[in-house]
């Protein structure tokens, strides 16, 4: 079974571009998850979807970064525009939501992006 | 809202040695536990995990991690260490209510020395 996918696996960009990475969860999962890792500490949740809705999004910086989930499937994650402080790694999850306890993530290899 | 903290952000051990690292939760409702390892430059794996019944939980790698609800605790141990376990690990807490995503402590790295 193939497991999380995410592109590309790195990139560096001049602060005020835009960027964006992309997600493909595992099969059948419902459940997806947006985290941010920043350089020696653990990851912090940016969004979750549920299917196709956004339903925590309370981390997630809106004046400069946007996500969406089309036919809650892949999920592309934007910046727009990036600064210095956005430097980390973007880690994308799936899991599928039943009763909790049952839930585990499953994380992609991550983004490492570097804002110059 | 539920908090992590992992003491000892390096922790350096021989080969053959007992691994131990500290993981203590903080949380209002019962607590689901994680355990993830991560390797350089990858996603991160899931070791083990508490949800419910048996506080003594063995995952993959040798590794496991005992619930103490007493003591707030999750510590993960390995009675050898490999070589091959030199890596961040990182201890989750999440709930069964409101936001569901994992709350990560801020890591401990492992070194095994020959």
């Amino acid at each position: 079974e193939a497991g999380v996918v995410q592109s590309p696996r790195y990139k560096i960009i001049e602060k005020k571009q835009p960027v964006a990475f992309w997600c493909n969860p595992i099969s059948g999962h419902n459940t997806l998850y947006w985290y941010r890792q920043n350089l020696g500490q653990g990851p912090e949740l940016l969004i979750r979807y549920e299917n196709e809705e956004a339903v925590d999004d309370s981390q997630l910086p809106k004046d400069r970064f946007s996500a969406e989930r089309l036919k809650g499937v892949d999920s592309t994650l934007k910046i727009q525009p990036a600064e210095l402080g956005d430097s980390a790694v973007y880690l994308c999850a799936s899991s599928f939501l039943g009763t909790l306890y049952q839930e585990t993530q499953y994380f992609g290899p991550g983004t490492r992006l570097l804002v110059l | 809202a539920q908090s992590v903290t992992q003491l000892g952000s390096h922790v350096s051990v021989s080969e053959g040695a007992l691994v131990l690292l500290r993981c203590n939760y903080s949380s209002s409702v019962p607590p689901y536990l994680f355990w993830y390892v991560q390797y350089p430059n990858q996603g991160l794996q899931l070791l083990l995990k508490y949800t419910t019944g048996a506080t003594l939980v063995k995952g993959i790698n040798g590794f496991e991690a005992e619930f103490k609800k007493s003591e707030t605790s999750f510590h993960l141990t390995k009675p050898s260490a490999h070589m091959s376990d030199a890596a961040e690990y990182f201890c989750a807490v999440s709930v069964d209510t409101g936001r569901r995503a994992l709350t990560f402590g801020s890591g401990t790295r492992l070194q095994v020395q020959p």
